[in-house]
């Protein structure tokens, strides 16, 4: 089937690093993203990943390992801005016109 | 660029009543996209359009309709509110070409009762 599975909730200190995980099962992989939402607010894109390897974006960072089926967001130099979610979707080629699974979103909470 | 607008931003609807929540975008994007995301779930696609004239149903499009006469305009119709149908909607538009980047409307948050 397809799924994709994030944690639901993480906390972190400001100034520290955190790395958010998302693993996926698509039948037709065609690329990730990794999408913002603060409070109440609509999703914004940070990231796509096709292929495998690090994509560096100021202090967020997305990795890809397609055989593994596996994506990490990597944030550095937290700051309280960044207490958001952060939603994983995966870009199926077998859904028509590229539809997107998307995840539930990691909730993720910056402690001064 | 204004990018995406919703309105409204709020609305209250009574089992069975109609309402229609509009979407409009000045990038000239051919991709529109109807979304209602739900806590504890993902975006889920209700409807979606290629390009004026097109649409077609994503995954949840039961009790809902779209049209897309213009470019710029998608509209969501919801033909019966049921109390179900309590979520955010979110409008969203991208380009055929390039990364495929997505391009998301603040949404309409709708309660039914």
């Amino acid at each position: 089937g397809q799924n994709i599975d994030q944690p639901t909730e993480m906390t972190a200190t400001e100034g520290a690093i955190v790395q958010i995980n998302c693993t996926y099962q698509t039948s037709g992989f065609n690329g990730l993203f990794w999408y913002q939402q603060h409070a109440g607010e609509a999703p914004t894109f940070l990231s796509y990943n096709v292929l495998d390897g690090l994509e560096e974006k100021g202090r967020f960072s997305s990795f890809l390992s397609r055989s593994k089926g596996y994506s990490y967001l990597l944030l550095k130099e937290l700051q309280m801005k960044d207490s958001a979610s952060y939603l994983c979707a995966v870009r199926d080629q077998v859904r028509s016109n590229y539809q997107l699974i998307w995840g539930a979103g990691t909730k993720l909470i910056i402690k001064p | 660029n204004a990018g995406v607008t919703q309105t409204p931003k709020f609305q209250v609807l009574k089992t069975g009543q109609s309402m229609t929540l509009q979407c409009a975008q000045d990038m000239n994007h051919e991709y529109m996209s109807w979304y209602r995301q739900d806590p504890g779930m993902g975006l889920r696609l209700i409807h979606y359009s290629v390009g004026a004239g097109i649409t077609d149903q994503g995954e949840v499009p039961n009790g809902y309709n779209v049209s897309r006469s213009t470019t710029e305009d998608f509209p969501l119709r919801l033909l019966s509110a049921a109390p179900s149908q309590t979520s955010v909607y979110f409008c969203a538009s991208r380009n055929r070409e390039g990364s495929y980047e997505q391009y998301f409307g603040p949404g309409t948050r709708l309660t039914v009762t």
